[in-house]
C-alpha cells in the first residue's frame, strides 16, 4: 500500500501564510488521486475542508485553498487565525482505496 | 439535521469479532457513498473502507481486506462494518462518514482489543 507523507508539524504567525503538503510514495500526486484535506481539533471529529484537489465545502473558510504544487497536493492557509490551530490530514485515492497521510499539527503562534 | 450514530463498539479479545452499526437520519441515505475511518488514541486517521449507494461497490484498505466487511441496509438507513480476526492494532475509534466527499461524520464508536 502506498505511503502518504505530510510535515509532522508547522507553525504560522497570526495573519500569516503557511502551506501544508501531501506527497505520495508512488511518485507525483495528480488530480487522479482526488486529494482531500481534513481539519481535526482536539476532542472533535474531523471535518472536510477540500476535496478533488481544490474544491471547498460550503463551510470551508475562504482563507483555505487547495492545489497541486511541486508534485504534491498542497493546502494553503492565508491569513491564519487562532482557531485554525488543529491537526490537518490529507487523503489520496489509489484506484478506489484511500490512504491518509500521518497528519500535520499546525500551531498558530 | 443529518445525524450519524455509531454503535456496537466495545471490548473484544484478540481474534474475536465485532459488528459496528451506523444509523443515519436526516438524509437520503441510499444516495450516498459511506465510509469507515478509524483513529487509534492519540494517533492519525486511517481510511478503512467505503461502499456506494446501492451497495454494489466496495473498497478496503489493504490491511483490512479479507477481515473486514462493509455493508448497508438502505431500508433501515444503516451502515455496517463486520470485523473479524481482530488484532491489538485494530483498537481505535471508528467513525462512520457520509458522502463521497466525507461530508458528515459521526462521533465514533470505540473498539478495544485486549485479552
Amino acid at each position: 500500500q502506498a505511503v502518504v507523507t505530510q510535515e509532522p508539524s508547522l507553525t504560522v504567525s497570526p495573519g500569516g501564510t503557511v502551506t501544508l503538503t501531501c506527497g505520495s510514495s508512488t511518485g507525483v500526486v495528480t488530480s487522479g488521486h482526488y486529494p482531500y484535506w481534513f481539519q481535526q481539533k482536539p476532542g472533535q471529529a474531523p471535518r472536510t475542508l477540500i476535496y478533488d484537489t481544490s474544491t471547498k465545502h460550503s463551510w470551508t473558510p475562504a482563507r483555505f485553498s487547495g492545489s497541486l504544487l511541486g508534485g504534491k497536493a498542497a493546502l494553503t492557509l492565508s491569513g491564519a487565525q487562532p482557531e485554525d490551530e488543529a491537526d490537518y490530514y490529507c487523503l489520496l485515492y489509489y484506484t478506489g482505496v484511500g490512504v491518509f497521510g500521518g497528519g500535520t499539527k499546525l500551531t498558530v503562534l | 439535521e443529518v445525524q450519524l450514530v455509531e454503535s456496537g463498539g466495545g471490548l473484544v479479545q484478540p481474534g474475536g469479532s465485532l459488528r459496528l452499526s451506523c444509523a443515519a437520519s436526516g438524509s437520503i441515505f441510499s444516495s450516498y457513498w459511506m465510509h469507515w475511518v478509524r483513529q487509534a488514541p492519540g494517533k492519525g486517521l486511517v481510511w478503512v473502507s467505503r461502499i456506494n449507494g446501492d451497495g454494489s461497490h466496495t473498497n478496503y484498505a489493504d490491511s483490512m481486506k479479507g477481515r473486514f466487511t462493509i455493508s448497508r441496509d438502505n431500508a433501515k438507513n444503516t451502515l455496517y462494518l463486520q470485523m473479524n480476526g481482530l488484532r491489538a492494532e485494530d483498537a481505535a475509534v471508528y467513525y462512520c462518514v457520509e458522502g463521497l466527499y466525507f461530508d458528515r461524520w459521526g462521533q465514533g464508536a470505540l473498539v478495544t482489543v485486549s485479552s
